[in-house]
């Protein structure tokens, strides 16, 4: 078990910006969660897959926020034209059939 | 609308004794517990959960308590010890399952004393 991956583990950009998130999941895990996590908050579910279905999406999820896992492995969440407002840590969490979701350790985005 | 509150964000404990901390909800559709401990600069760590058929789950020194009357669940840690100083989220879901999104709390700040 190596656990859930995060890539980069802290990420700065310029408003404006494009910025690309990976999430390498536990390998036998069939579904992959994406939350944000801001100071004094707990996480808030964005989106989540089950293999390489995308099932939910919360309504936090603004159109400028896409996610993707090709492949039914790792996932990837863009986040196009930031804003200051998505300055936070983003968590990827991943589980098997019945069992409780294990996260990764985040990726902190800092807007300048 | 918090809709899982956690209404102590700090509470200190000395070594040994009992830590209580306490969750309440207000989504009836809650139907399945978790709690998790969030280490500095780690992701949250899965503790304890407690389905809403039980009232009560114990792993070691940990024990969840649900009062679905009341709409309160509890995590007690006895005896604490200083390793358990984290921040502790209290997390629900409307699909009897872990493996479902989840709603969080904002989470609770334990500090063990030694």
């Amino acid at each position: 078990d190596t656990g859930v991956s995060q890539n980069p583990r802290h990420k700065i950009t310029k408003r404006g910006q494009n910025v690309t998130f990976r999430c390498d999941p536990i390998s036998e895990h069939n579904r992959l969660y994406w939350y944000r996590q801001t100071l004094g908050q707990g996480p808030e579910f964005l989106t989540y897959f089950q293999n390489e279905a995308q099932l939910e999406k919360s309504r936090l999820l603004s159109d400028r926020f896409s996610a993707e896992r090709p492949k039914g492995s790792f996932s990837t969440l863009e986040i196009q034209r930031t804003e200051q407002g998505d300055s936070a840590m983003y968590l990827c969490a991943s589980s098997f059939r019945n069992q409780p979701q294990h996260f990764g350790d985040g990726t902190r985005l800092s807007i300048l | 609308d918090q809709q899982v509150k956690q209404n102590s964000p700090s509470l200190s404990v000395q070594e040994g004794r009992i830590s209580i901390l306490n969750c309440d909800y207000t989504n009836s559709m809650f139907d399945y517990f978790l709690w998790y401990k969030k280490y500095p600069a780690e992701g949250p760590t899965f503790l304890i959960s407690i389905s809403s058929i039980k009232d009560k789950n114990e792993d070691g020194r940990f024990t969840v308590f649900l009062n679905k009357s009341a709409k309160h669940l509890s995590l007690h840690i006895v005896p604490s010890q200083p390793g358990d100083s984290a921040v502790y989220f209290c997390a629900a879901s409307d699909r009897n399952s872990g493996n479902t999104p989840l709603v969080f709390g904002k989470g609770t700040r334990l500090s063990v004393i030694a």
